[in-house]
């Protein structure tokens, strides 16, 4: 059964500091894998997806890497902006399957 | 021009009581999915759709029915309503094959009380 972990569950930084979210997920043997974004009370916000054959992905000021073989991904934020502050999901595919598994998320507050 | 949309937004009724929860993409995919966000807001699957055929079911009550009239839409009803029940569902949709990411849905806050 895959498991997806995430850590730390709860950041705290000043603005302006690049910061890495971790997730890590226990079966290698995934299609893709995806990182959401959350705001309270909102819907999820897409922001990058790796293929599972793929190394990374980047946009704007987040790049996100995928180790598969080492069941682990990273989220980069560059130069972190207090609109950043959300949670952020890890979410990965199933081979095999279409189920999207998620993390319990981290959730990040940037402060001014 | 919403990608997946959900109505409605917000839901407050009585234990015991059926509703529904309706879910439409325009993005033309093949696939929706339900997810429920417990109050730990930990999301997890319950069902998935392919051009109208049930492809996940996971351990559900049986109180929860999906029903999709065609591929663009995929509805939630819940029949007597428990306590228990209240959370955010989200409905999703991608592409067939698992390979595509998936839209989400702003989600319904299901209150039951």
């Amino acid at each position: 059964k895959q498991e997806v972990t995430q850590i730390p569950a709860a950041l705290s930084v000043p603005e302006g500091e690049n910061l890495v979210l971790n997730c890590s997920f226990t079966d290698s043997a995934i299609y893709n894998l995806q990182w959401f974004r959350q705001d309270p009370g909102k819907g999820l916000t897409s922001l990058l997806l790796i293929q599972s054959s793929q190394r990374e992905q980047t946009s704007g000021r987040l790049n996100a890497s995928l180790d598969k073989s080492s069941g682990r991904s990273t989220l980069y934020i560059a130069a972190s902006q207090p609109g950043d502050s959300a949670t952020y999901l890890c979410a990965v595919v199933q081979g095999g399957s279409e189920k999207l598994v998620f993390g319990k998320g981290t959730k990040l507050t940037v402060n001014p | 021009d919403t990608a997946v949309s959900q109505t409605p937004k917000y839901l407050v009724t009585q234990m015991g009581n059926d509703k529904s929860i309706k879910c439409e993409q325009n993005l033309g995919h093949d696939t929706m999915y339900w997810y429920k966000q417990d109050s730990k807001k930990f999301l997890k699957i319950m069902f998935s759709y392919n051009n109208k055929e049930l492809i996940i079911n996971e351990t559900v009550p049986n109180r929860f029915s999906p029903k999709s009239p065609d591929k663009a839409h995929l509805n939630l009803h819940i029949n007597s309503l428990e306590l228990g029940d209240s959370a955010v569902y989200f409905c999703a949709s991608s592409r067939a094959g698992g390979n595509y990411g998936y839209t989400f849905g702003s989600g319904t806050r299901l209150t039951v009380v």
